[in-house]
């Protein structure tokens, strides 16, 4: 079945200890993003990929690391979380490079910082 | 940054009634999608309209894409509890854009 699969999909941490979460697809596909969620803040995009080995800043970058080692993984690193990065995060991965072509999103990580 | 306003916010609505919710910018979009997200998972992708006065039909949905490329509506005609949602919009400033702009939703509730 094709898919985008996140993990964990629940997480409560504490301020500063370090977390990722891991996001995975097995589509073939080029392009990867990830995205926050927020109520009145909508879907803003943290981090996209458009290739094996390079990224670029969305738009709300501040206090997130990515890397892309391999086509199939995107993980999205939070070094020392605060609690303004407790939110609901999506993965989302497209065939195109870019960001034009249908989003395939994950389920969701519930993610709270105490 | 170009911004996406999606109206109503909220929309709570009788099963069989028919609506509209709107994406309005002052930007001009190459292409606008819309998603549709339930709780509990991420959005799944409705259509995709790229052509200004482009209407495009999934079922009882109805979709239209502004002549001037910056606004799209969504008409669901005799609403059922299995549309309820949060219906997104998401824009691409051009062609091969890296990033979209996503309003931040309509949520709607059908009631039996």
């Amino acid at each position: 079945e094709a898919q985008v699969t996140q993990n964990p999909r629940y997480l409560i941490t504490v301020t500063g200890k370090k977390l990722t979460v891991t996001c995975s697809q097995n589509m073939n596909h080029e392009y990867m993003s990830w995205y926050r969620q927020d109520p009145g803040l909508g879907l803003r995009q943290i981090y996209y990929s458009m290739n094996v080995e390079v990224t670029d800043k969305g738009d709300v970058p501040e206090g997130y690391k990515v890397s892309r080692k391999e086509k199939r993984n995107f993980p999205l690193i939070l070094e020392s979380p605060s609690p303004n990065q407790t939110s609901l995060y999506f993965c989302a991965s497209s065939w195109t490079r870019t960001a034009t072509g249908e989003l395939f999103f994950g389920e969701g990580s519930r993610l709270t910082v105490l | 940054t170009q911004l996406l306003e999606q109206s109503p916010q909220f929309l709570s609505i009788q099963e069989g009634e028919n609506l509209t919710v709107y994406c309005n910018s002052s930007s001009v979009f190459s292409s606008l999608q819309w998603y549709r997200q339930e709780p509990g998972e991420g959005p799944v992708l409705l259509v995709t309209v790229v052509t200004g006065g482009e209407v495009k039909k999934l079922k009882r949905l109805t979709f239209q894409f502004g002549d001037a490329r910056k606004d799209s509506s969504l008409h669901i005609t005799a609403a059922q509890p299995g549309d309820t949602g949060l219906y997104l919009c998401a824009g691409a400033p051009k062609a091969g854009s890296y990033q979209l702009t996503f309003g931040k939703g309509t949520k709607l509730s059908v009631i039996p």
